[in-house]
This record gives C-alpha cells, structure tokens and sequence, in this order.
C-alpha cells in the first residue's frame, strides 16, 4: 500500500536558518504530492503541492520538488522565520487508482528560535 | 460558510457511550472526506463522500464507525459503543470536486476523549 516517510523531530533553527525536510513516499504509479502544516491550534493547511513528476510547488518561501527518480519530496526554505514554527505533513494521493484519499506522514515539528 | 466547520471541538464521553461528530463544509464542495488523528501522527482517512453517497469507506476501522451525508452537505460521524482507543482528534475536510491536484480545506477538528 501507500506510504508516507517523513524525518523525525523535532526539527530546531535559529531564525533565518536554511530548512530541510526530507520526504520519501511508496506509491502506485505516479502520485499528486502535497505539503500541509498545522500551527498550533489551528487545522491543517495546504501549504504547496505538485501534480507531476519535476514540478515544482512553492508558497510563502517554501519549495519542494517532485522527484520521481528517488521518490521524494523534500520541503525547503531558505531563511525560516519564529512564525514558521509549526508541524509539517507530507502526504500523496494516487492518480491512476481514482482513491482520492491522502496519505500522510506522521509530520515533522519545526521550531525556529529567534 | 467561510470555513470548515466541526462541531463540538471536544467530547468527552464515557466508555460505551454513543456520539456523534457533524461537520459542515464549505457551501458548494461536493467532495467531503474525513480523518482521523492520534497523538504524533498523521491523519489517517476513513471515509470519503462524493455528494449524498460513501464514495470510499475504506478506512473505517470498524462497523461500530458510521457516516452520512443524507443531503450532501453536512455530514454526520456516528460511532457506537465506543472505546478508549477510540481517542483521537477527528478532522473534517471538504474540497470543490475530485480533480486531478485539488486540495482540501481542513476544520479544526473534534477532539474526542473516551474515559
């Protein structure tokens, strides 16, 4: 079945840091790949997808690129902010199966310290 | 509405017992889905509907879990006889159709507590 890989955390940065956070998935064929997060005490947002392998999706800073070769995911952003601390889910949906249920990982916590 | 919107934010029921969560989508999704997400982990689908009909009740753990949509907009989650394992937050998310890279608008979920 599916399977979304995340890194552990949690994950600890000065402000304006370089993050990483890896992401490898097990899927059947070619997924749609999706980065949500969740501040505290709030539900979960979409923060970027893609559809297709070497898109790219980005929002507020953030980047991840859809790697078919290695199947990953990874969020980047170059200078994190103390706003940015929240918890991050990688998550898939098959394209080729119809299911149009996600698939999350366990989420990586991020704290930036200022 | 503006949002997803769940109700009650929490619940706490005592072992046994019968609940029921509801969940209210924003006004013109037709796809509504919902998860269910225990303490460090990550949401886990059970059930999807795609207007009034249980497009995929695939993740439903147990038939003591039960959901509806009889109109196609507010949904309903029923669970009987419930247990302690059953805590966990249950979140609700709605989005505008089925295509290829939709994401969802999630609420702020139920978090339920059975002691």
């Amino acid at each position: 079945g599916d399977s979304v890989t995340q890194m552990e955390g949690p994950v600890t940065l000065s402000e304006e840091a370089f993050l990483t956070i890896n992401c490898t998935y097990t899927a059947t064929g070619y997924p749609s790949l999706f980065w949500y997060v969740q501040y505290p005490g709030e539900g979960l947002q979409l923060l970027l997808k893609a559809t297709k392998a070497d898109d790219k999706g980005s929002n507020k800073g953030f980047e991840a690129t859809y790697r078919k070769e290695t199947t990953s995911f990874h969020l980047e952003k170059g200078s994190v902010q103390v706003s940015d601390s929240a918890v991050y889910f990688c998550a898939l949906r098959e394209k080729d199966t119809g299911r149009r249920a996600l698939t999350f990982g366990s989420g990586t916590r991020l704290q930036v310290q200022p | 509405g503006a949002g997803v919107s769940q109700t009650p934010s929490n619940k706490v029921t005592e072992k046994g017992k019968y609940v029921e969560l509801r969940c209210d989508p924003i006004s013109g999704h037709t796809a509504l889905y919902w998860y269910r997400q225990s303490l460090g982990q990550g949401p886990e689908f059970l059930i999807y509907f795609q207007g009034t009909g249980a497009a995929d009740d695939s993740g439903l753990p147990n038939d003591r879990f039960f959901a509806v949509r009889p109109e196609g907009s507010v949904s309903t989650l029923k669970i009987q006889r419930t247990e302690r394992g059953d805590s966990a937050m249950y979140l609700c998310a709605s989005s505008p159709g089925t295509g290829e890279g939709y994401g969802y608008t999630f609420g702020s979920g139920t978090r339920l507590t059975v002691v």
